[in-house]
């Protein structure tokens, strides 16, 4: 069955430092691959996608995430955390990015001062 | 770049009563609309997928009497919640297909409804 892992409910980091969030999937194809990110009463705002080609992608605010085929992961990171990335990331996987999305349980990230 | 919007954005009822949700592509037309259901800290999970002048496709699980999905136009879905109760509450998120191009996918800002 198609499911994405997202194995850490709650990170607090410290602003200025680095960030990486994990996220797993189990997918039969080759996915199309999302991070999501919500503000508390929001909708979503993607960070960045993987369709195909280079596995380091680099999205908006400063975040990348690296497709790991042998790993079925897809991590997201960021070199140096700012207090206004406080939210909950959603990672999601797709049979192409117009199409429905199953997502993880999702990461809080609290940036502590 | 693409917005989708939902209306209201916050709604209270009473239990027994239906609300009607609204997801519009405000810039596009979308050829496919999705409705997905987020409970307080948790995962969004899909409820329906929604073509323009066809039936809506509902998840397992979902039922489609009570989540009345209308998409009568490239730009507009409706989520109708009938007969509401307090369980129902939750946020509802839609995301839209943009017809043409690469058929990104775009997410509203969310509803979330509140059944006393």
């Amino acid at each position: 069955a198609q499911s994405v892992t997202q194995p850490d409910i709650h990170i607090t980091v410290s602003e200025g430092a680095s960030l990486e969030l994990r996220c797993n999937y189990s997918y039969g194809a080759t996915p199309y691959l999302f991070w999501y990110v919500q503000s508390p009463g929001q909708g979503l705002q993607l960070l960045l996608k993987y369709f195909s080609g280079d596995t380091l992608v680099q999205g908006i605010k400063g975040f990348e995430a690296e497709f790991k085929r042998s790993q079925s992961s897809f991590n997201l990171r960021k070199p140096s955390v700012h207090w206004s990335d406080a939210a909950e990331y959603f990672c999601a996987v797709g049979m192409d990015q117009g199409g429905k999305l199953i997502f993880g349980q999702g990461t809080e990230l609290s940036v502590k001062p | 770049g693409a917005v989708v919007s939902q209306h209201p954005s916050w709604v209270i009822c009473k239990s027994g009563t239906s609300v009607k949700i609204e997801c519009r592509s405000l810039d596009f037309q979308a050829t496919t609309m999705f409705w997905y259901r987020q409970f307080p800290k948790q995962s969004l999970m899909l409820m329906a997928t929604s073509n323009e002048g066809s039936k809506a496709t509902y998840e397992q699980g979902v039922e489609k009497d009570k989540f009345l999905i209308n998409h009568a136009s490239l730009t507009l879905s409706t989520l109708t919640v009938t007969s509401a109760h307090p369980e129902d509450s939750s946020f509802y998120i839609c995301s839209a297909v943009r017809r043409a191009g690469t058929g990104e996918l775009f997410f509203g800002e969310g509803s979330r409804l509140t059944v006393l």
